[in-house]
């Protein structure tokens, strides 16, 4: 089955300060990867996206690079806030690809940033 | 958007006995349902998949008689832990997906259920 590490698993940031997370993935059929921020007691929040037919992906402060040669991806956050302290999650899944893993999401094993005022 | 709910946020039982969580979906049809376990400090993991009207689908290692999961409805899952014990104290998170449609089969998330045996 699907593997997916990230790294680091904290990072401490200064506010304004860029921060990027890493992941890797094993299954190259993977195709869909979403990032995922998570407060303390709630549930995952869907922050980006990113299929496999794109490289990169921008929303605002947030972007997302995927190079599915070496089959990682990574997030990058800049000017960061302290409201964008929280653990952050990497997934992996086959999106669309039919049999029993369709859309099973494989998580990372997350990542807490905080960014210091 | 698409809104996941879940009851009860949290739940304090004996050990023994047996807790219902619900998972629903608020504002569209959620073809499938995912229930995930979390441990402080840790990832989710995966314990079931689940489609409306078929038997959910375990994950290896997930005890299918203790972990009774009921997705009865396009928008209803119920995750019933049976027998519970301290071990089984968790953050249980759903999640639903419409899938084929305008959400390009996007999962959304619950705000968890946390779950404390005594």
């Amino acid at each position: 089955g699907e593997n997916v590490e990230q790294h680091p698993s904290t990072l401490s940031v200064q506010e304004g300060d860029s921060a990027v997370i890493k992941c890797t993935y094993s299954d190259s059929a993977s195709n869909y990867f979403p990032w995922y921020k998570q407060e303390l007691g709630k549930g995952p929040q869907l922050i980006i996206d990113i299929r496999s037919n794109v490289g990169e992906k921008k929303d605002q402060r947030i972007a997302v690079t995927l190079n599915k040669t070496a089959k990682h991806f990574s997030l990058h956050i800049t000017e960061t806030q302290p409201e964008d302290s929280a653990v952050y999650f990497c997934a992996a899944s086959t999106d669309g690809a039919g049999g029993t893993s369709y859309g099973k999401l494989t998580f990372g094993q997350g990542t807490i940033l905080t960014v210091h005022p | 958007g698409a809104v996941v709910s879940q009851h009860p946020s949290w739940v304090i039982c004996k050990s023994g006995t047996s807790v219902k969580i619900e998972c629903r979906s608020l504002d569209f049809q959620a073809t499938t349902m995912f229930w995930y376990r979390q441990f402080p400090k840790q990832s989710l993991m995966l314990m079931a998949t689940s489609n409306e009207g078929s038997k959910a689908t375990y994950e290896q290692g997930v005890e299918k008689d203790k972990f009774l999961i009921n997705h009865a409805s396009l928008t209803l899952s119920t995750l019933t832990v049976t027998s519970a014990h301290p071990e089984d104290s968790s953050f249980y998170i759903c999640s639903a997906r419409e899938d084929g449609t305008r959400y390009y089969n996007e999962q959304f998330f619950g705000p968890g259920t946390r779950l404390t045996v005594l």
